[in-house]
């Protein structure tokens, strides 16, 4: 079945600073996208996006569905941002959801 | 409008038991997804349901089992409770599973 590996596992930043995630998935997908998974296990919708850049805020990702990653961008973090963050495709033709392991985000004030 | 709503939001039971989870969709959204999420890990799929047909099952055992019901709204039933199945289950909602889907809260099951 479809890989899909989320790097960095961690990361600590100052707030203020910048930093971009990637997720990079095997096959080729129908779907993609990027969540926020707050301390209460609640997931957030950050981008629905299976090809193209899409920017919302301080957020914004990239998808190279040809190459087969997705980057997600966080400008000037800040403490609320801290949190797990998932990428999750749906391989072409299929219908199951695959999440990678996530990226644990810590952003010290 | 609502989000997806899921209840309860925490439960405890005993090994050997069996437990119910219930998930209400967006409304307009057909499709609802069912997910266990373990502490550290990335939710992993367990059932697919659309229109009320189940279209897809995950690796899970046979005591896992799912239904939607005519308004959309689904149950989780897992029974022969294990200590292992402590974990977030999440359910999730799109218009027709193909689209963005969006998550519940969670019920948080302990197995003690």
């Amino acid at each position: 079945g479809i890989q899909v590996e989320q790097s960095p596992p961690d990361l600590i930043l100052q707030e203020g600073a910048n930093s971009t995630l990637r997720c990079n998935f095997s096959d080729s997908v129908n779907n993609l996208q990027w969540f926020h998974q707050n301390p209460w296990g609640q997931l957030i919708n950050l981008f629905y996006i299976p090809s193209g850049t899409k920017q919302n805020g301080r957020l914004s990702a990239t998808t190279v569905a040809t190459e087969r990653y997705s980057l997600l961008y966080i400008s000037s973090s800040q403490t609320t941002d801290s949190g797990v963050y998932f990428c999750a495709v749906v391989p072409s033709g299929g219908f199951k959801t695959i999440f990678g392991a996530g990226t644990r985000l810590f952003v010290k004030a | 409008d609502a989000g997806v709503t899921q209840s309860p939001t925490h439960l405890i039971k005993t090994r050997g038991q069996q437990v119910t989870l219930r998930c209400s969709p967006i409304s307009g959204h057909k499709s609802v997804s069912w997910y266990q999420q373990v502490l550290g890990q990335g939710p992993q799929f367990i059932f697919q349901y659309y229109e009320k047909e189940e279209r897809g099952r995950g690796n899970f055992p046979d005591r896992f089992s799912a239904r939607q019901f005519p308004n959309y709204s689904s149950e989780l039933n897992v029974n022969a409770l294990l200590l292992g199945d402590s974990a977030l289950y999440l359910c999730a909602s799109s218009f027709n599973g193909n689209t963005e889907a969006f998550f519940g809260q969670g019920t948080r099951l302990t197995v003690v």
